[in-house]
């Protein structure tokens, strides 16, 4: 149990359409990431906050955009879906503790499918 | 350009007998190394790390080792034990940032 929940569990949308997926975090943990996991690979980063400002971003196009709210809450928010973007969206959670190695905690996942 | 790799994809171990799993990595600039175990239908779950300034770490029956020079790590479980199947990935950062994962390792303990 890392106290990292996400919802929904599991969401279908069709192609071009909006989602949105949410985190919340650990308690007093000020940095969320946020993964991809396709198939059979291991997650990929798509971006990180820290105190609800954006702070790294991945390989990911700008239709992939965030939010991180004061009460250690998150959004992912995706556009124009394509059929690519099926997969299990994870969130995790650190300190953010700037200069320390961190473990990041990661919640259950939202399996997106894409129709 | 796959800067973490785990070359198995599966590994199948006895009850009891040593489990061994490997990593290896490109960027000698990573100086924290995690391994994470991932069930079906759930979020991986932290088991143990390792800072780049040290060898070797120990958390009951898991070890990590970490070989800087050759660019690899390995995650030791013994003894192993049917509840440790599930899918094994390890992970990279630097400091505070970004985990780099490999594509895992799925490893099945038979009784």
């Amino acid at each position: 149990e890392t106290g990292v929940t996400q919802s929904p569990t599991h969401l279908i949308k069709t192609r071009g359409q909006q989602v949105t997926l949410r985190c919340s975090s650990q308690s007093g943990h000020n940095t969320v990431s946020w993964y991809q996991q396709a198939l059979g690979q291991g997650p990929q980063f798509i971006f990180q906050y820290y105190r609800e400002e954006e702070n790294g971003r991945g390989n990911f196009p700008p239709r992939f955009s965030g939010l991180q709210f004061p009460n250690y809450s998150s959004e992912l928010n995706v556009n124009a879906l394509e059929l690519d973007d099926s997969a299990l969206y994870l969130c995790a959670s650190s300190l953010g503790l700037a200069g320390m190695q961190e473990t990041q905690y990661f919640g259950p996942g939202t399996r997106l499918l894409v129709l | 350009d796959q800067q973490v790799k785990q070359n198995s994809p599966s590994l199948s171990v006895q009850e009891g007998r040593i489990s061994i799993l490997n990593c290896d990595y490109t960027n000698s600039m990573f100086d924290y190394f995690l391994w994470y175990k991932k069930y079906p239908a759930e979020g991986p779950t932290f088991l143990i790390s390792i800072s780049s300034i040290k060898d070797k770490n120990e958390d009951g029956r898991f070890t990590v080792f970490l070989n800087k020079s050759a660019k690899h790590l390995s995650l030791h479980i013994v003894p192993s034990q049917p509840g440790d199947s599930a899918v094994y990935f390890c992970a990279a950062s630097l400091g505070f940032q970004k985990l780099v994962f490999g594509t895992g390792t799925r490893l099945l303990v038979s009784p």
